[in-house]
């Protein structure tokens, strides 16, 4: 048990609808990155956030936001969605902005019909 | 642009044998390596790292090997046991702040009673 949680573990929706997956991190980890997995690919970086703030942001769609919140759970909002936004979707947390292993959630799961 | 390439898709190694898994990146910024290893419909689990000012890191039986002129790194497990049976990821984060990392798209692990 890594202690990040994620859910739901798994989302079945249709296009053009909007959804939002949370993450918990690690208890004392400020930082959480969202991480897309799509089939038989790596793990591709979306974005992260340090303490509430924005860090830095990878291949993320317009369509798609986040933010963390005071209590430092974050959430990733998918809107507009499409086929190929059907995916896995990781939340990694970490202590700070030091080069530590950050640490996985079991992801969501994300099939759009 | 793949930064960080793992050329081999499946490996299969018999159970007792030394199981090596292969790691290439081609971005001279990168400064910290990790290994992650993930079975089905779990997060990846954290489970060595290395700074690049070091050559080598030994954690049981798993050991990390970095080659910075060749821009090459590698895991050896040994001895190999069944439950290591997963697919295991490299990834690589840079300087600059955001250690975002870049993730290999994997190699399948299957050892073999």
């Amino acid at each position: 048990d890594s202690g990040v949680t994620q859910t739901p573990k798994h989302l079945i929706t249709a296009t053009g609808q909007r959804v939002t997956l949370r993450c918990s991190p690690r208890s004392g980890d400020l930082s959480v990155y969202w991480y897309q997995q799509s089939l038989d690919q790596g793990l591709q970086f979306l974005i992260q956030y340090y303490n509430g703030e924005e860090r830095a942001k990878g291949n993320i769609l317009e369509r798609f936001s986040a933010q963390q919140f005071p209590d430092l759970h974050s959430e990733l909002n998918l809107s507009s969605l499409e086929l190929g936004d059907s995916a896995l979707y990781f939340c990694a947390s970490s202590v700070g902005l030091n080069n530590q292993p950050q640490h996985f959630g079991d992801g969501t799961r994300l099939s759009i019909l | 642009d793949q930064q960080v390439k793992q050329n081999s898709p499946s490996l299969s190694v018999q159970e007792g044998r030394i199981s090596i898994l292969n790691c290439d990146y081609t971005n001279s910024m990168f400064d910290y390596f990790l290994w992650y290893k993930k079975y089905p419909a779990e997060g990846p689990t954290f489970l060595i790292s290395i700074s690049s000012i070091k050559d080598k890191n030994e954690d049981g039986r798993f050991t990390v090997f970095l080659n910075k002129s060749a821009k090459h790194l590698s895991l050896h497990i040994v001895p190999s046991q069944p439950g290591d049976s997963a697919v295991y990821f490299c990834a690589a984060s840079a300087v600059g702040g955001t250690y975002k990392y870049i993730f290999g798209t994997g190699t399948r692990l299957k050892v073999l009673a």
